[in-house]
């Protein structure tokens, strides 16, 4: 079982759906999620963090985590063709310091 | 412009050749990480460092070496025992010391073998 897994997609939504991205993760002591954009070619970008049971909300991204299911989600609102890309999910253990990747869902929002 | 910069963002490498890639940050980051990237996966993690002259082995060292002589720099050798190296390397940093801390990325440098 991979530590973080998400569906690679490819995921298809028309503009102005909501976009739901999911990945589940396997390590019951990690303390930290993170949902990274990454633009062909280019380096990922923090989209959101989030570090409690809940729901976080920022402008049209809303993040969900559920530590006792082991699953955190990304949802996108509104979507819009620039919203096309690869989303990476990030988990970290407590104090350690590195990030363990998910293998990245490709979202496309079609015009 | 406070950030992170990687050269040069495209590198060829020789067989049998070493080559360094360069990291650079003006944030101010105690912590700086080196991970690769191949086509449709995830981040790997190389190497990381939490302070100067200080450095672990990630989960792919092998074939890679690194140096922490200034905070703010955190080269990366790709040696000739490295035998598979193509692939997107990306170096990233973050404050150390809170269990919340964000890593944020550079641009990236792609290595590819002639």
């Amino acid at each position: 079982q991979k530590e973080v897994e998400q569906n690679s997609g490819p995921l298809s939504v028309p503009e102005g759906a909501i976009a739901s991205l999911n990945c589940t993760y396997s390590d019951r002591v990690s303390q930290s999620f993170f949902w990274y954009r990454q633009y062909s070619g280019k380096s990922p970008e923090l989209i959101m963090s989030i570090y409690s049971n809940g729901d976080k909300e920022d402008g049209r991204f809303t993040a969900q985590l559920n530590k006792a299911s082991q699953y955190v989600s990304l949802l996108i609102r509104d979507s819009q063709p620039s919203d096309s890309a690869t989303y990476l999910c990030a988990v970290k253990r407590g104090s350690a310091r590195q990030l363990t990747f998910g293998s990245g869902t490709q979202l496309t929002v079609l015009p | 412009d406070g950030g992170i910069t990687q050269s040069p963002k495209y590198l060829f490498r020789k067989e049998g050749q070493n080559v360094t890639l360069s990291c650079e940050q003006n944030l101010n980051h105690d912590a700086m990480y080196w991970y690769r990237q191949d086509p449709g996966q995830g981040l790997r993690l190389i190497y990381y460092s939490q302070i100067v002259n200080d450095f672990q082995k990630g989960d792919i060292a092998e074939g890679y070496s690194v140096s922490r002589e200034k905070k703010e720099s955190f080269p990366l050798t790709v040696t000739s025992a490295q035998k598979n190296p193509t692939a997107f390397y990306l170096c990233a940093s973050s404050i150390a010391g809170t269990d919340q801390e964000t890593q944020y990325f550079g641009p990236g440098t792609r290595l590819l073998v002639l």
